[in-house]
Order: structure tokens, then sequence, then C-alpha cells
């Protein structure tokens, strides 16, 4: 069966970092794009960002674009997300899925997901 | 930026049927994804590509796409359909995906 892990979340300051792991198991993770879409307490879906399967292409949500990174090692089944300057409003359940194809963008869409990890920003 | 709109809320019984809009500029020309997402719970793929099931997906799920609305139509609702659904799509001019707000469907 399809698995996708998160971790990495908890409690930071405003201002600080996070580094967000997807564990991805039972598929060719080589062969697909990745993505991380969020949902902050009590709201709806937001994407954040996508990764192509090669990383060649990589898209960002315009409110995190300049603070987060996505990245991701075919070698180890792993993605991630470099958090950075975190923001209370960044506070969230953060999901990872994986994309439809290997490219990022049009195309996609997002199955399965994992069952998120949560960022809460907090002073 | 591309923005979708879905009623914040649908009421129905039991063994009737569920409409769930999601509005956007000329949506028709787009593929339309949709999320099932019960409380508490990771959000499940329902429908791809305007109108395909995912396997394990019920028949009674269905989605259509034309003009300026994408509907996803839930037939001979139960109570387990109670959930959260919400529609996506990638916006080519901005390089984003694009969910819509989401609709909370109240089986009665």
């Amino acid at each position: 069966e399809v698995q996708l892990v998160e971790s990495g979340g908890g409690l930071v300051r405003p201002g600080g970092s996070l580094r967000l792991s997807c564990a991805a198991s039972a598929f060719t993770f080589s062969s697909y794009a990745m993505n991380w879409i969020r949902q902050a307490p009590g709201k709806g879906l937001e994407w954040v960002s996508s990764i192509s399967s090669s990383s060649s292409y990589i898209y960002y949500g315009d409110s995190v674009k300049g603070r987060f990174t996505i990245s991701r090692d075919n070698a180890t089944n792993s993605l991630y997300l470099q958090m950075n300057s975190l923001r209370v409003e960044d506070t969230a359940l953060y999901y990872c899925a994986r994309g439809s194809t290997e490219a990022a963008g049009r195309g996609n869409w997002f199955d399965p997901w994992g069952q998120g990890t949560l960022v809460t920003v907090s002073s | 930026s591309y923005v979708l709109t879905q009623p914040p809320s649908v009421s129905v019984a039991p063994g009737q049927t569920a409409r769930i809009t999601c509005g956007g500029n000329n949506i028709g020309s787009k593929s339309v994804h949709w999320y099932q997402q019960k409380p508490g719970q990771a959000p499940v793929l329902v429908v791809y590509d305007d109108s395909d099931r995912p396997s394990g997906i019920p028949e009674r799920f269905s989605g259509s796409n034309s003009g300026n609305t994408a509907t996803l139509t839930i037939s001979r609702v139960e109570a387990g359909d109670e959930a959260d659904y919400y529609c996506q799509v990638w916006d080519n001019s901005s390089d984003h995906f694009v969910f819509g707000s989401g609709t909370k469907v109240t089986v009665l």
C-alpha cells in the first residue's frame, strides 16, 4: 500500500525555522512529482509547493515564496520542506501528497495524501 | 490569480442527490479534481480529470465540467458521505495549483 508519512512539525517562534520531511513507500518515488499542501485550523486547503520527479521544476504559492524551499532525495524516497522566517499565519497541518505525473504542474492531481504534521508558530 | 468559488454548505436527505458546484472563469477549459475530507482525516481524491473515478470510489460519485462551472454529483447520498469537499485546478497563467474554499455536505 502506498504510504506517505510526514514528520518534523512542532512549535516554533515567529521568525524561526523548521524542516518538514515526508517518507514515501510502496511506489516508485522517483517517477512522481510531490507536493506540500497545508490546512490552517478550521480552514480550507492551501497549496504550498510542488516539485517534479527530477527536481527540475519547482513551484511555490505566493504566501511562502522566498521563505520556503522544497526538495527531494530520490535515493531515500524522501520529500522535504525547509521553512524559514515563519509567521503566525503559517500555523497549519502540513500534508505531503503524491502528484499524478512526473511533471509538477498541469495535469496533476493529489493522491494519496499523508496524515499531516502540525506546525504551530507562536510566541 | 484564479479563483474557484464553492457554496459553503449543501444539505441533502439520505437517498437523494447532492450537487456541489465549483465556479471559475472558463473552468471548462481546465481539468478539475475533487477531494473528500472527513473530520480529522486527510483528504481523499474522489474524482479526477473532471469525471474519472479512482479505484475504490463508488459509482455514486460523478463529475462534470463545462463553461464556468464544474459539478460534483453524489447520487443516493449516504450518512457516510457527510464531509467537506474541495475542487482543485492548475492555473497556467500563474503556475499555481488552486483549491476551492470547500463545501460542507450535511446529510439530514
